[in-house]
């Protein structure tokens, strides 16, 4: 069956512009994740969704990031007034539940000049 | 502080060599780890996980091992194939963190002929 997609996949943008990541994550996947992963780090937890509900922000690194799932499936991630240190990989994962396996999909590459 | 610590940071082996590849880790209380690899330009996908009570674990030509005394993984390729080029992220996780998954910054392995 269908994976995780994500879109776009490369993402170029001017510093202070606004963007929006897209997530689809598996038929059925209640929980969904957003993970930053930048060069040469691990990956860092941003947010996770159970159905539409978000029980856990923490990751979120400031007021300019912004998350939201709607029908208990898509998901986007908007990037408020970016700045360089944005530039990341943008990883979505799902799962069945919570602490069931995680199903990543390929990344969106964001890069702000 | 990185809780998850991996070494070592890249690798460059011959095919059909083997290799070893560890993992250290200061998340407690400890629920499970993973061994993920991740393709250039795609998302992790999951190799191995084990729980407390497991001591290794096969997937394969890939044997991932933890000693939970010692707070310790390591994650073993044998008869390597170029198509087993990849980074390869040691992942935990545990109550401390609400059991969010805590990302090592991988190993990134080239595997050449």
């Amino acid at each position: 069956g269908a994976g995780v997609s994500q879109s776009p996949s490369n993402k170029v943008t001017e510093k202070g512009k606004d963007v929006e990541l897209r997530c689809d994550p598996i038929s059925g996947h209640t929980a969904l994740y957003w993970y930053r992963q930048s060069l040469g780090q691990g990956l860092e937890f941003l947010i996770y969704f159970q159905g539409n509900s978000a029980p856990d922000k923490s990751g979120l690194p400031s007021d300019r990031f912004s998350a939201e799932r709607t029908g208990g499936s898509v998901s986007t991630l908007t990037i408020q007034r970016t700045q360089q240190e944005d530039s990341a990989v943008y990883l979505c994962a799902s799962s069945p539940r919570q602490g069931y396996e995680q199903y990543f999909g390929p990344g969106t590459r964001l890069t702000v000049t | 502080k990185n809780q998850v610590e991996q070494s070592p940071q890249s690798l460059i082996i011959l095919e059909g060599k083997n290799c070893t590849l560890q993992c250290n880790y200061t998340v407690s209380p400890f629920s499970n780890l993973r061994w993920y690899k991740q393709d250039t330009g795609r998302g992790p996908v999951s190799l191995t996980i084990m729980t407390f009570s497991e001591n290794t674990k096969s997937n394969g030509r890939y044997t991932a091992t933890l000693d939970a005394d010692t707070k310790q993984s390591s994650l073993h390729i044998t008869a390597s194939q170029l198509s087993d080029s990849a980074s390869y992220i040691c992942v935990v996780s545990g109550e401390e963190y609400g059991n969010k998954l805590v990302f090592g910054a991988g190993t990134i392995l080239r595997v050449k002929s």
